[in-house]
């Protein structure tokens, strides 16, 4: 069936390193959709990417949506603390518009 | 209401036991979904609504799961018979709808069978 993975699964990073996560799906999707989910609570939604090799920012975070619409990724410059959680990819897949599909999640590490 | 209310936010039952999850989209939301969410994972898709037509139920583990949404609002999740491995974190989240929109997540249901 259709998947969404994310690498890696955990990353440790001191505080004002960078930090990637990587997001590839099996099959085409419609869109994609980044969510952060803090220790202990529910995922919250960050931004949403439509468009073919779409770029966008957030102040120290940068979303990228693959040209083929099938991988995305999320950087994060100079992390902080407060960066701390869990960042997950969501997607609908093209042949089924309202199946929101999550990815497996990567789970950031900061030291202070 | 001001955003998704799940209930009971705990909920420990025996095997065997039956039990409903209990979802309150917030209000206006056509899309409502149901997630379960294991320790370490994404959340794993159960189910779809919108208004109140189940559209999609392929996630559901097996027959002992299903949901409802009566009215298009108010939703539940229903687990039969339940095994230890039902337990997990039950999400729910709605959407005001279709494919562009953000999903507002509730604060979960830890179910632990035993």
């Amino acid at each position: 069936g259709q998947q969404v993975m994310q690498i890696p699964q955990y990353q440790h990073v001191q505080e004002g390193e960078d930090f990637t996560t990587y997001c590839n799906s099996s099959t085409t999707l419609s869109n994609i959709q980044w969510y952060k989910q803090r220790p202990g609570g529910h995922p919250v939604f960050l931004i949403q990417l439509v468009k073919s090799g779409e770029v966008k920012k957030q102040k120290r975070l940068t979303f990228q949506f693959g040209e083929a619409k099938k991988n995305s990724s999320l950087h994060i410059t100079a992390t902080q603390t407060t960066d701390v959680g869990t960042y997950f990819c969501a997607g609908y897949l093209t042949d089924s518009s309202y199946k929101l599909i999550f990815g497996s999640g990567t789970r950031l590490l900061v030291r202070p | 209401g001001a955003g998704v209310s799940q209930s009971p936010r705990y909920k420990v039952t025996k095997r065997g036991q039956d039990v409903a999850l209990r979802c309150d989209p917030i209000s206006g939301h056509v899309s409502l979904y149901w997630y379960r969410q294991a320790l370490g994972q994404g959340p794993e898709f159960l189910t779809y609504f919108n208004y109140e037509a189940q559209q999609d139920k392929s996630g559901l583990p097996n027959d002992r799961f299903s949901a409802e949404r009566p009215e298009g609002s108010i939703s539940t999740l229903t687990i039969q018979r339940t095994e230890q491995r039902d337990s997990a974190m039950y999400r729910c989240a709605s959407s005001s709808q279709g494919e562009n929109t953000e999903a507002f997540f509730g604060q979960g249901t830890r179910l632990t069978v035993v």
